[in-house]
């Protein structure tokens, strides 16, 4: 069975600066998908980055990049210069790599992280 | 992107009475949707995988009677909450999976908040 852990519940950063939000996760399955997303107050999922678990190279997509450890099972995004508008609650989750499966598509959540960006 | 609505975003109801909350996919078919239910500042946590034409797959502890799924076609997912508790208050999302070989996508309903009194 596929676990994702966020173990931090809440963390601060001042705005402009870098903060590290921690995910690891645990599977059996060679073949996965990592994700990160932003979920603000009205509770849409923002995609913020992906990472295959065969890609030999760390993911980025603008201020966000993923920190990704294979052999420690470690993901953690990484925000640089944050705004006040990245105050919201940040979930780490795994998918299946098993494309045309019927669970295919099947995401497992961690826990989140609020993340609360001071002026 | 490829976009999922989902109907509607807010509902109040009485104790007891049905809810029905749908999830469409606007611009591509989804032969596969996953409802999630996710309760305030918790994670989102997997109800039921839909796919079209066949039964639905219901996590363990998800009452299949209570939480209905029908997904009568390749763009529209419906579950509907049957004799409604304060209990089942909680914000819904669906979900449907990328396409085969785009691994990056997914793509989720912008959710509905459903309160019970």
């Amino acid at each position: 069975a596929q676990k994702i852990t966020q173990t931090q519940p809440g963390m601060f950063v001042q705005e402009k600066e870098a903060v590290t939000l921690d995910c690891t996760y645990d599977t059996s399955d060679p073949s996965y998908g990592l994700f990160w997303y932003k979920q603000p107050s009205s509770g849409e999922m923002i995609f913020l980055i992906y990472q295959g678990s065969y890609d030999q190279q760390n993911a980025t997509e603008g201020r966000y990049s993923l920190n990704f450890q294979k052999a420690r099972k470690s993901a953690n995004l990484v925000i640089s210069a944050s705004q006040l508008g990245d105050s919201a609650m940040y979930f780490c989750a795994m998918r299946d790599g098993n494309a045309g499966g019927t669970s295919y598509g099947k995401l497992t959540f961690g826990q989140g992280t609020i993340l609360t960006v001071h002026p | 992107g490829a976009v999922v609505s989902q109907h509607p975003s807010r509902v109040i109801c009485k104790s007891g009475t049905s809810v029905k909350i749908e999830c469409r996919s606007l611009d591509f078919q989804a032969t596969t949707m996953f409802w999630y239910r996710q309760f305030p500042k918790q994670s989102l946590m997997l109800m039921a995988t839909s796919n079209e034409g066949s039964k639905a797959t219901y996590e363990q502890g998800v009452e299949k009677d209570k939480f209905l799924i029908n997904h009568a076609s390749l763009t529209l997912s419906t579950l509907t909450v049957t004799s409604a508790h304060p209990e089942d208050s909680s914000f819904y999302i669906c979900s449907a999976p990328a396409r085969a070989g785009v691994a990056r996508e997914q793509y989720f309903g912008p959710g509905t908040r459903l309160t019970v009194t």
